[in-house]
């Protein structure tokens, strides 16, 4: 089993470019989780589907979107990339809603200049 | 609000020394807790996990954490660190459907 993968893992945008990341797992996973990390402020959750079909905003929605085009798949959308979307991007994904281990991809690094 | 507390942003022991990190939560029920740790350029891998029971828990590496309702606490520990423990940790609770995480303490090992 591969686990949680991301795609690219490093990307770099100029301010107004849009993209997508796209994370897939094959752990038949129902909940999936997209995180930023940023120094010193840990990891803070900007969007989760919680099963197929469901999507719903984290901590730090602004400025992205979410596709859950399966159960595999999770993608993430900057429509208008800026400097502060600079950060490490991560994919998670967990069998249940509560109380289960999350796993992680391992990281999409986006700098936006 | 629920959080998740992590005082210490940096610890830097010796090899072979005792480790212990330190974590606070603030909920109002007894939560899930995880430790995870995060080697340089990688993702998070979890160490350990508490759900219910037994307040001292195992994980793995040689690390274990024990849960303190009393303070609110769940911290790591490891009685030897080896240098390969360098890393950053995380400590996070679970909060219906989503992860808390605290902010990392990054373990910096001396020879």
């Amino acid at each position: 089993n591969a686990g949680v993968t991301q795609t690219p893992k490093f990307q770099v945008l100029k301010t107004g470019q849009s993209m997508t990341l796209q994370c897939a797992q094959d752990m038949n996973h129902n909940s999936m989780y997209w995180y930023r990390q940023d120094p010193g402020m840990g990891l803070r959750l900007i969007y989760y589907s919680a099963s197929e079909g469901t999507t719903d905003k984290g901590e730090v929605p602004n400025g992205y979107n979410v596709s859950r085009l399966n159960k595999r798949e999770f993608s993430l959308r900057l429509e208008s990339a800026a400097p502060s979307q600079t950060s490490v991007y991560f994919c998670a994904s967990t069998e249940g809603p509560q109380g289960y281990e999350q796993y992680f991809g391992p990281g999409t690094r986006l700098t936006v200049t | 609000a629920q959080s998740v507390t992590q005082p210490d942003i940096h610890i830097t022991v010796s090899e072979g020394a005792s480790l212990e990190l330190r974590c606070n939560y603030s909920y109002g029920a007894t939560p899930y807790l995880f430790w995870y740790v995060q080697s340089p350029g990688q993702g998070l891998q979890l160490l350990l996990k508490y759900f219910s029971g037994d307040t001292l828990v195992q994980g793995i590496k040689g690390f274990e954490a024990e849960f303190k309702r009393s303070q609110s606490s769940f911290n790591l520990r490891k009685p030897s660190v080896h240098w390969s423990d360098a890393a950053e940790y995380f400590c996070a609770m679970d909060s219906s459907y989503k992860l808390i995480f605290g902010s990392g303490t990054r373990l910096l090992v001396r020879p």
